[in-house]
């Protein structure tokens, strides 16, 4: 089967940098992606990473280490409008994709 | 591109009616699929499509049927509606799978 695993909620000032950890548990393994969804929205995309390393794109970034199952999104010069859900997600072999649980943001002035 | 609609965006029904919620795109894209969102969890996959005329159940399949006659169009139907599928139904495409989902602007149902 295949599980994530991120923290329910972060909370972090204006200008901060924040990071939001996600692990994964697979059978098979071909990236990790990350969605942003604000209260009553769709999810947007945000980033997908396939091999290990950082992904830059803008004050976000994404990082994944396979060996250890591990990624995290890094929020950089964190505004208002940053405060949503995000969430990890997993693709399979057969075309799903499997979603955490998803971590609440809360950027505080 | 209007990329992908859902209709209707609100909608109570009553126990044991059924109903038919509408996701269209046209991105041409392969894969479209189906979740549900309940209050402060995940998006949790109903079914998918890898393409017309082709079908599969996702983690939560029961209570619900879905086609897939033509690329643009992955209807969901809700058989004799309990309350425990009050949510927020949300369609997705992608081109290929793996890559940006791209989703709909969601359909609220209440079942009382």
């Amino acid at each position: 089967g295949q599980s994530l695993e991120q923290p329910s909620e972060v909370t972090a000032v204006e200008g901060a940098i924040v990071q939001i950890n996600c692990t994964y548990q697979t059978s098979g393994f071909y990236g990790l992606s990350w969605y942003q969804q604000h209260d009553g929205g769709a999810p947007t995309f945000l980033s997908y990473n396939a091999l290990d390393g950082l992904e830059e794109t803008g004050r976000f970034s994404s990082f994944l280490s396979r060996s250890d199952s591990y990624g995290y999104l890094l929020l950089q010069e964190l505004q208002m409008k940053d405060s949503a859900s995000y969430f990890c997600a997993v693709p399979n072999q057969g075309g799903k994709l499997i979603f955490g649980q998803g971590t609440e943001l809360s950027v505080k002035p | 591109n209007a990329g992908v609609t859902q209709t209707p965006k609100f909608r109570i029904l009553k126990i044991g009616q059924s109903m038919t919620l509408q996701c269209t795109q046209d991105m041409n894209h392969n894969y479209m699929y189906w979740y549900r969102q309940d209050p402060g969890m995940g998006l949790k996959l109903i079914y998918y499509s890898v393409g017309a005329g082709i079908t599969d159940k996702g983690e939560v399949p029961n209570g619900y049927n879905v086609s897939r006659s033509t690329t643009e169009d992955f209807p969901l139907r809700l058989e004799l509606a309990a309350p425990s599928q009050t949510s927020v139904y949300f369609c997705a495409s992608t081109l290929t799978s793996g890559n940006e989902q791209f989703f709909g602007p969601g359909t609220r149902l209440t079942v009382l």
